[in-house]
């Protein structure tokens, strides 16, 4: 059955305390794959696209890589701006499908 | 300016009633869609039109029903509320359809519906 995964549910990190957030993806045939980011109270805001295994994206602390079965999401020396739920997204057919999110909780 | 918009932000509402969420959006973009995110954050897409056209039409009881009046617009009606569908759904909009191209989605700010 085609999914996506992502690990943790939650994490709490203490501000510039680095890690990765992980997204792993059962569709076959894979046309990209997408990485949001959700504040409470608002709609997810795009933040990468990832078409291919060994692709990078970077922005800010960020950073987005692509194997063929999963992608991280890599956040290096964390600020407290960075609390928000990390979704990442792959399109089978003609729809967008979310994994389940990482709840992020940066503390000073 | 908003790109994608949708009214009401909140709505509460009594089991039974039927009510409406509108979405808007400024983008140019030819494919809308309308997910639901439960309580554990978890997005779920019901519906999607391009061109005004249904596209996707997942698994939603048929009390749902959307309408897209033009490329811009695509509203959602719900008959015959249940608690069950309290929830926060969201417009989103997209240049393309994901089948043609990997699809960005532009998201609305989200209905949060209180059903009591």
């Amino acid at each position: 059955e085609d999914q996506v995964t992502q690990s943790p549910e939650a994490l709490r990190l203490q501000e510039g305390e680095s890690s990765s957030l992980n997204c792993s993806y059962t569709v076959s045939g894979l046309r990209g794959l997408f990485w949001y980011r959700q504040d409470p109270g608002k709609g997810p805001e795009f933040l990468f696209t990832l078409y291919s295994a060994g692709e990078e994206k970077e922005k800010e602390r960020l950073k987005a890589t692509l194997t063929k079965k999963e992608s991280f999401l890599h956040i290096t020396a964390p600020k407290p701006e960075d609390s928000a739920t990390y979704l990442c997204a792959v399109p089978l057919t003609d729809k967008l499908i979310f994994g389940t999110g990482t709840r992020l909780q940066v503390f000073p | 300016d908003t790109a994608v918009s949708q009214t009401p932000k909140y709505l509460v509402t009594q089991m039974g009633n039927d009510k409406s969420i509108k979405c808007e959006q400024n983008l140019g973009h030819d494919t809308m869609y309308w997910y639901k995110q439960d309580s554990k954050k978890f997005l779920k897409i019901m519906f999607s039109y391009n061109n005004k056209e249904l596209i996707i039409n997942e698994t939603v009881p048929n009390r749902f029903s959307p309408k897209s009046p033009d490329k811009a617009h695509l509203n959602l009606h719900i008959n015959s509320l249940e608690l069950g569908d309290s929830a926060v759904y969201f417009c989103a909009s997209s240049h393309f359809r994901p089948r043609d191209r990997a699809a960005k989605l532009f998201f609305g700010s989200g209905t949060q519906l209180s059903v009591l």
